[in-house]
């Protein structure tokens, strides 16, 4: 079976301050792994998604994660927060089927 | 390449009564997932549909069910409403070119139905 825990369902930074959301996975199979962000009103857009081909995967908006098997986290990254990115943050596990397994999100907010 | 889309965005409906909604994937994609979500519950797989067959199921009641057409559109009902409905219904495509689990999966606006 898989699952995914997210640690924090509130992360505050400020404009310029690094963004770090946690996410610990679990899974008997060699996983599938997603963040997806969700502005207010939308749907799910994709950030990035790790397939075993490389353990630090770049996504959009300069967001990165990476894989870390001895520790089963996927944790999501970006240098320098905008106010842009405050917006609520799943991480997702696939393992050998194809429904995707959510956190059950984080919030970041953005200060200026 | 335009994106999934979904149909209605917004619903109110009262216990008691059914719904379908309707998504439509993008273009090429055969197979369509469903999903709830619930500030309770969070994002909650209800079935996918790949060629017009039911692949996967989530757990849910029966009054929940979809379908698939030959164009690749779907469809969900709910049937009998309840309070505890009250969601948002995210539907997502994917190509399903490289087995399935490794697909993304692109989700669509969602439609936010209201139980009153």
């Amino acid at each position: 079976a898989q699952s995914v825990t997210q640690l924090g369902s509130h992360v505050s930074v400020s404009e310029g301050a690094l963004v770090l959301l946690r996410c610990n996975y679990s899974s008997s199979v060699p996983p599938y792994l997603f963040w997806y962000v969700q502005y207010p009103n939308q749907g799910l857009q994709l950030l990035l998604k790790y397939t075993s081909a490389a353990t630090l995967v770049k996504g959009i908006n300069g967001f990165e994660a990476e894989f870390k098997k001895s520790e089963t986290s996927f944790h999501l990254t970006k240098p320098s927060a905008h106010m842009r990115d405050a917006a609520e943050y799943f991480c997702a596990v696939k393992g050998n089927t194809d429904k995707l397994i959510f956190g059950t999100g984080t919030r970041l907010q953005v200060f200026p | 390449k335009a994106g999934v889309t979904q149909t209605p965005r917004y619903l109110i409906k009262t216990r008691g009564q059914q719904v379908t909604l309707s998504c439509s994937p993008i273009s090429g994609h055969r197979s369509v997932s469903w999903y709830q979500q619930t500030p309770g519950q969070g994002l909650q797989f209800l079935f996918e549909y790949f060629s017009e067959t039911q692949r996967n199921k989530g757990n849910f009641p029966g009054r929940f069910s979809g379908r698939q057409f030959s164009n690749s559109r779907s469809e969900m009902n709910v049937s009998t409403l309840e309070l505890g409905d009250s969601a948002l219904y995210l539907c997502a495509s994917s190509s399903r070119t490289s087995g399935g689990a490794a697909d993304t999966q692109y989700f669509g606006p969602g439609t936010r139905l209201t139980v009153l």
